[in-house]
């Protein structure tokens, strides 16, 4: 079984609808962290959390908000979806040892917005 | 903020050796390597501390000149299974994460 897992791995939506991307993991890592991924972007930090009490905001946390519901859980919402949001996310997960360390990357969620 | 990565893409045939490159304007703490293949998951390959030695994975190393805030990431007689995009990301003295926007690297035959 996937250390990381991401549900939805699709999803197609409309501008301004809620949409909540879930991310759970069986590492025992305490940090957390969303990624969204653009062709010719990179990777940036949309949010991230070092314990279930902690979050901090990314690179480009606007139109984000996130939950840290357990140690295992990391979700992503998208309060009212644009379609600049179309993009691939990505949670990923690093143990506690150093502020960035080794992350683990679940298999992504294709998000697309009409 | 966000490193520069250079070359922004390289072809290599087998057992050519390359060179990926990433400099940041901000002083490091860390730089990391990521290789994501096609249509998956990127996933680590290094990570170099400040004051630390350079590492080395299977054929694949990296140095790290802090003095400069660059890195270098060698792949030595590459093999097919070396394609995909390579991602460096730099933890600043500011505890700010960022990757740069990768070298995709493709060997053929």
């Amino acid at each position: 079984d996937a250390d990381v897992t991401q549900t939805p791995r699709n999803r197609i939506t409309k501008t301004g609808k809620r949409i909540m991307l879930e991310c759970s993991q069986t590492k025992g890592h305490d940090r957390m962290y969303w990624y969204r991924q653009d062709p010719g972007l990179g990777l940036r930090l949309i949010y991230y959390s070092f314990d279930v009490k902690d979050i901090n905001k990314g690179e480009i946390s606007d139109g984000y908000s996130v939950s840290r519901q357990a140690q295992a859980k990391f979700s992503l919402s998208l309060e009212s979806a644009i379609p600049n949001q179309t993009a691939l996310y990505f949670c990923a997960t690093s143990p506690g040892q150093g502020a960035f360390n080794e992350q683990f990357f679940g298999p992504g969620t294709r998000l697309t917005v009409l | 903020q966000q490193p520069v990565q250079s070359p922004q893409a390289v072809i290599l045939r087998e057992g050519e050796d390359a060179v990926i490159n990433c400099s940041s304007s901000k002083a490091l703490y860390s730089v990391h390597w990521y290789r994501q293949k096609h249509g998956e998951a990127p996933v680590f390959l290094m990570i170099l501390l400040k004051g630390g030695e350079q590492k080395g994975h299977d054929k694949i190393s990296a140095s790290f000149n802090e003095k400069k805030q660059q890195s270098s990431l060698y792949l030595t007689a590459s093999q097919l299974s070396y394609s995909g995009t390579y991602f460096c990301g730099t933890e600043n003295t500011g505890n700010q994460f960022y990757f740069g926007t990768g070298t995709s690297l493709t060997v053929i035959p």
